[in-house]
């Protein structure tokens, strides 16, 4: 079974403050690194995406740096503010047979932003 | 927009009943997902369908069931609901095998006493 690792768990910051989360995988199988974010109540929604052949991605406030050598890649939030404060889940979009639509996440982390 | 509408918010349930989860989308997307959300397990991917009459397991299939009769529609059944089945369960659909966005229902929590 693919895996997508994530750290940490849990984070606060206060706000202004630069929250980084790192994501791992294990295999090379994999065409698209999205991230999603959820607030309480709703379901996940795509923040922003990553192809591994790119080695950094800007959105606004939210980057995310990619090292494929090293099969990790994180996200970034810059001048975050309170409403940044959700949970975050970092994922992988399988390229191999008969999974090629699907999505493995990690298991997620909870920020919050302390104002 | 796109719209994933799933058929209850809240739903509670007795142990050995058994369950339909309902769950609509408006883009005309070729694959739908069902998952399951419980704290610090993430997003675990129940059974999932690229196509109309298509469907196959995900990571943990074991005791649910789907169907998909019209492209628009993704039922997750629970045959004989348990206690450790009490969860937020989360529909999402997407196009295309070369789509990384994957649009999410506002999720459904099953609770089963």
């Amino acid at each position: 079974q693919q895996q997508v690792k994530q750290s940490p768990q849990s984070l606060i910051v206060q706000k202004g403050g630069i929250p980084i989360i790192n994501c791992a995988y294990e295999n090379t199988a994999f065409d698209y690194f999205p991230w999603y974010q959820q607030f309480p109540g709703k379901g996940p929604a795509l923040l922003i995406a990553i192809r591994p052949d790119v080695s950094e991605k800007k959105e606004g406030r939210f980057t995310i740096s990619f090292n494929k050598s090293a099969k990790q890649f994180s996200l970034h939030i810059m001048d975050s503010q309170p409403g940044d404060s959700a949970t975050y889940f970092c994922a992988a979009k399988a390229n191999y047979g008969g999974s090629q639509g699907n999505l493995i996440f990690g298991k997620g982390t909870k920020l919050s932003v302390k104002p | 927009d796109v719209k994933v509408t799933q058929s209850s918010r809240y739903l509670v349930k007795r142990t050995g009943e058994k369950v339909f989860l309902e769950c609509v989308q408006d883009m005309d997307h070729e694959n739908m997902f069902w998952y399951r959300q419980d704290p610090g397990l993430g997003l675990r991917l129940i059974y999932f369908s690229y196509d109309v009459k298509m469907k196959e397991k995900g990571d943990i299939p074991e005791g649910y069931s789907v169907s998909r009769e019209k492209k628009e529609r993704f039922s997750l059944i629970l045959e004989s609901a348990s206690t450790n089945q009490t969860s937020m369960y989360l529909c999402a659909s997407s196009f295309g095998t070369q789509a990384y966005e994957q649009y999410f229902g506002p999720g459904t929590r099953l609770t089963v006493t």
